[in-house]
């Protein structure tokens, strides 16, 4: 069956613009998770959804990113005013839930020029 | 300190090696330990959970000692498909669906 998608797979944005970032994750599943990733690192988590409801923010580095999954299945990650620092992979992750394992999308590689 | 703390690598190792990977995690509170693999340019993949028992998965052997909160990976006669960066991960807290935390990876080449 179909993974998790995520579109667009690159973007290049000039500082200062506003990027939005899409997650369509596997029909059904209940959690979606979204992770950064910068050069040489491994993923670090910003926010996760259970269906509609963002139950943690915490990892969020800064007022400027904003996630939303206002019907429990698509999620947007946008990140407003971008910075040279906001360059990285995002990868969106979901599962059933129940502690099932997170299969994750091919990422979006965001670059800030 | 990091969470989740492994040696980068690279490793750089002939067909039919062995060898193994070690990680340290210092939150107390997770339950869930994983072995993840990310290939160059591609999402991270499970390779295999991570019991307290420990648990073999064909060539690949992982161990948990929770007393020293310590994750291990061996991997018996390596081929050159093996060749990728290997993320040890640890669950934010808990048990059931909670954030995962990453270490920073550690990179394997399995060279002919």
């Amino acid at each position: 069956g179909a993974g998790v998608s995520q579109s667009p797979r690159y973007k290049v944005a000039k500082r200062g613009q506003d990027v939005a970032l899409r997650c369509d994750p596997i029909s059904g599943h209940v959690s979606l998770f979204w992770y950064q990733q910068a050069l040489g690192q491994g993923p670090e988590f910003l926010t996760y959804f259970q269906n509609e409801a963002q139950l943690d923010k915490s990892g969020l580095p800064s007022d400027r990113f904003f996630a939303e999954r206002p019907e429990g299945s698509v999620s947007t990650l946008k990140i407003q005013r971008t910075q040279q620092e906001d360059s990285a992979v995002y990868l969106c992750a979901s599962t059933l839930g129940g502690g099932s394992e997170q299969y994750f999308g091919p990422g979006t590689r965001l670059l800030v020029l | 300190r990091k969470e989740v703390e492994q040696d980068p690598g690279p490793f750089n190792v002939p067909e039919g090696a062995t060898v193994a990977f070690n990680c340290t995690y210092s939150n107390s509170a997770s339950q869930s330990f994983f072995w993840y693999r990310q290939d160059c340019r591609k999402e991270p993949k499970l390779l295999m959970s991570v019991y307290s028992s420990g648990n073999e998965d064909g060539r690949f052997t992982a161990q948990l000692n929770r007393a020293s909160q310590y994750i291990s990976l061996l991997i018996r006669d390596s081929k050159l498909s093996d060749s990728a960066t290997y993320l040890c991960v640890v669950n934010k807290r808990g048990s059931g669906n909670t954030p995962l935390v990453f270490g920073k990876g550690t990179r394997l080449s399995v060279i002919a």
